[in-house]
Parts: structure tokens; sequence; C-alpha cells
């Protein structure tokens, strides 16, 4: 596709239920990255993959959340057992290469927000 | 990442220059300096980067003082779209690691 592509756009869903984030990346681009952003705030980064490998997970804020990229293409990022505090939008972007990471592009964002 | 700092707010006029400041006294010797920027409900993006040389493109100039302890991300000719958060990030070029994007400065361009 022509840019990054993320679904839902928005997600409301009830404290302690699960939710998948869907990130499409730019065709041919092997590296990409999941980001949130509370309200207000500066963007926080959670975790980025080359290829299908994720280096380092350290970023994720509890074991509640996980991300998989399957086929080097597609990422979800799963949040389990929801809660107030993870309401934020989550950003997803990507790069021809993680050594070119810092010229990413990203997508427009899903807006979480757990009731 | 070394530290960057950045003033919280600034306001330009359209049609004049906006310079926005970036310290990075910590800055070390393999480190570039890139700018991002964010419009309010969009994704951010990539503007520029430099290691040690003054850099242009058709967004922005980027200028790096001698010392690399400091820089200005310069747009020649602010228009109203260019109202945004914009971020200055120091990191090696290949190090995607835990790396965050700090707070910004909210430049608002006015008529």
């Amino acid at each position: 596709g022509a840019g990054v592509s993320q679904s839902p756009s928005n997600k409301v869903t009830e404290k302690g239920k699960d939710v998948e984030l869907r990130c499409d990346p730019i065709s041919g681009h092997t590296a990409l990255y999941w980001y949130r952003q509370s309200l207000g705030q500066g963007l926080e980064f959670l975790i980025y993959f080359q290829g299908n490998s994720a280096p380092d997970k350290s970023g994720l804020p509890s074991d509640r959340f996980s991300a998989e990229r399957t086929g080097g293409s597609v990422s979800t990022l799963t949040i389990q057992r929801t809660q107030q505090e993870d309401s934020a939008v989550y950003l997803c972007a990507s790069s021809l290469a993680v050594e070119l990471y810092n010229e990413q592009f990203f997508g427009p964002g899903t807006r979480l927000t757990v009731l | 990442d070394a530290k960057t700092t950045q003033p919280p707010s600034m306001d330009c006029a359209e049609g004049r220059a906006a310079n926005l400041p970036c310290n990075h006294s910590t800055i070390s010797g393999n480190e570039y300096v890139y700018w991002y920027r964010q419009i309010h409900s969009q994704g951010p993006q990539y503007i520029i980067h430099g290691l040690k040389n003054n850099e242009t493109n058709e967004m922005a100039s980027l200028i790096i003082t001698e010392d690399r302890k400091s820089s200005t991300l310069i747009l020649p000719h602010a228009t109203l779209r260019d109202t945004a958060v914009y971020y200055c990030i120091v990191r090696v070029r290949t190090n995607a690691g835990k790396s965050t994007f700090g707070d910004g400065t909210t430049l608002t361009v006015k008529p």
C-alpha cells in the first residue's frame, strides 16, 4: 500500500477485556515499530521487529502486552485484561531496515479507550 | 540516547522563518540529530537528520553547532500547516532500542 495502515482506527473496550491492534507496514519495509502516546504526552517506544523477530521486548509495559509479526509483514499488538491506564493512541511505524529506523513512516494510529 | 532539551512552546508568524532550538550537550560522536514533527491527530513525520554538517531538504534546514551540543531546525517560510509538535532526537543510527521522542516543542504558526 501507499503508507502504513492500522486497524481499527478507534477501539472502545471494557476493563478486563482483551484487544488486538493491527498494523500493515509499507510493502518491502523489513522493520516495524510499535509506540503508544497517552493524552498530551510524548511517544513511548514499545517494541520493534526486524523481519519476524523482536530482539528486545523489554519496552513492553507489562506482561499483558505482546506483539507478533508474521510473514515479515502484518503485525498484531495484543493487550490482555485491559486496564484504564492502557488508554492511549497506539502508533505503528515501519522503515526499510532497522539500520534506517530513524527514517520511519508512521501510521494514523489506533485510539484505544478502556472504560 | 543522549538527552535533549527543547522549549515547550514557540510561536511564529505565517511566512516568517521558524527557528526551533534543541540542546544535546551529552551527545556522543556517533550519535545523529533527528527531527520529527507530529501534527494534531496524525502520526509523527520524519523531517531531517544530520551528524555534524548542516543539512537541507525540501522541508527544512538543520544547523548543528561546531561542538555538536546544540542544533536548530529552520522552517524557512512557516505556514499554518506547520503548526505541530516538533521532536528533536539524538541517537546512534543503527540502534533502535527503547527510544522515546520526549516532549518536543509545540510550534504555533499564527496568521
